[in-house]
């Protein structure tokens, strides 16, 4: 079945960088887009990144354009995001997602990784 | 980029209890809409896509409908399972956007 698994959080200073990596198994990884969506602690889901299924196509949300980059490795099932010049309202968790075949909605998700900006 | 507008923010019922959220969109999404189950500490649950089309696995008692930019969740016959937070999301655009999510309480 398909299992997703994020890592690379942790507690970082305002104005440093973080790379989350999101492991894939259990389907066809070259043929999927793949997603970060975060939730700050108390609020709503908010879609951060989308990277197409052959890398070629990247996608942000204003917040993080220019500070984050997403990237894929196919030879590892990977899915990453840079975290550039991180501040406080970057702080949540961070869940990695496989977009579907008919769309560009979240068929499945990673259990999340958490990332702590401090004010 | 486009708005998605949830309401009720949050929603009190009792099992078995038949309830609606509403999903609103600031431009036509066509029937570009998913929904998505949250509880605390859990990744998020697909429950329908395409507006109206049932996640394989998801209960019956889960429905959607709505195009262009208003949208429905309906469950009917609420379960103890259910009581979580509920968040539309739009596919239209490359630029993805969730509402701002309906918790459902128990009454």
């Amino acid at each position: 079945q398909v299992h997703l698994v994020e890592s690379g959080g942790g507690v970082v200073q305002p104005g440093r960088s973080l790379r989350l990596s999101c492991v894939a198994s259990g389907f066809t990884f070259t043929t999927s887009a793949m997603h970060w969506v975060r939730q700050a602690p108390g609020k709503g889901l908010v879609w951060v990144s989308t990277i197409s299924y052959d890398g070629r196509n990247k996608f942000y949300t204003a917040s993080v354009k220019g500070r984050f980059a997403i990237s894929r490795d196919d030879s590892r099932n990977t899915v990453s995001l840079q975290m550039n010049s991180l501040r406080p309202e970057d702080t949540g968790v961070y869940f990695c997602a496989k977009g579907a075949a008919a769309g560009n909605y979240f068929e499945y998700w990673g259990p999340g990784t958490v990332v702590t900006v401090p004010s | 980029d486009i708005q998605m507008t949830q309401s009720p923010p949050s929603l009190s019922a009792s099992v078995t209890d038949r309830v609606s959220i509403t999903c609103r969109a600031s431009q036509s999404v066509d029937s570009w809409l998913a929904w998505y189950q949250k509880k605390p500490g859990k990744a998020p649950k697909l429950l329908i896509y395409r507006a109206s089309t049932l996640q394989s696995g998801v209960p019956s008692r889960f429905s959607g409908s709505g195009s262009g930019t208003e949208f429905t969740l309906t469950i009917d016959s609420v379960q103890l399972d259910d009581f979580a937070t509920y968040y539309c999301q739009q596919y239209s655009t490359s630029l993805l956007t969730f509402g701002g999510g309906t918790k459902l309480e128990i009454e």
